[in-house]
């Protein structure tokens, strides 16, 4: 079975900028997570779909945002990017998306914000 | 509110030397999960275990074995004879229905090295 896959892996943007990130998940996995990590703040939930609907939210500001279409596969979007936004993004899909299910994470996505 | 801490930042051991990386956790829910990752400089994140709250008995896999102490809420990770491969960031994480769905909540991660 394949892993889960996230596209582009790498990315260079300019302050302002907006940018969209793309994950596909497991074959048969429902949830799709997203995080963000950084040398300062670590691994920070940003948020999780779940049968399209968005069903948690870290504390991100509201110029991150997400969707997930009926396949499951997800895309993130940051509109006008900062230099803090410089980060690597993770997803990680689950089967059904409650505390039990295990998330298995892409090779993220490295953004570079200048 | 959840939380995970990794007191070891770093941790620079020999090859063959056995080394064992701590995680203590906090939360208010009665049922949680509890995850190890690992994280090689390639950067995707590769599950290693997972042991929900009602089951404290250790496990080992190989190399790994892992001890769960409800009583410290510790959940440590040992690994015997290092190898170079071990090399990487590990992470210990948190699950749990105090945050829902399957919203994991991270420690700040202990890099490994294992020098030859």
């Amino acid at each position: 079975k394949a892993g889960v896959t996230q596209t582009p892996r790498y990315l260079i943007k300019t302050r302002g900028q907006q940018v969209t990130l793309s994950c596909s998940p497991i074959s048969g996995h429902r949830s799709v997570s997203w995080y963000q990590q950084t040398p300062g703040q670590g691994l920070q939930f940003l948020f999780e779909y779940f049968s399209e609907t968005q069903r948690n939210k870290g504390n991100f500001p509201g110029r991150f945002s997400g969707r997930q279409f009926s396949n499951s596969r997800s895309e993130m979007n940051v509109s006008t990017l900062e230099l803090g936004d410089s980060a690597l993004y993770l997803c990680a899909s689950s089967t059904g998306g409650v505390s039990t299910d295990t998330q298995y994470f892409g090779p993220g996505t490295r953004l570079t914000v200048l | 509110a959840q939380k995970v801490t990794q007191a070891q930042t770093e941790i620079s051991v020999v090859e063959k030397e056995d080394v064992t990386l701590d995680c203590v956790y906090e939360t208010r829910d009665t049922t949680y999960y509890l995850f190890w990752y690992k994280q090689p400089p390639s950067g995707e994140l590769v599950f290693l275990i997972r042991r929900n709250s009602f089951d404290e008995q250790n496990e080992i896999s190989g190399r790994y074995s892992w001890n769960f102490q409800k009583s410290t809420s510790s959940f440590n990770f040992t690994i015997t004879a290092s190898q170079v491969v071990d090399s990487a960031v590990y992470f210990c994480a948190l699950s749990g229905k105090e945050t829902s769905g399957s919203r994991l909540t991270f420690g700040e991660g202990t890099q490994l090295t294992v020098n030859p």
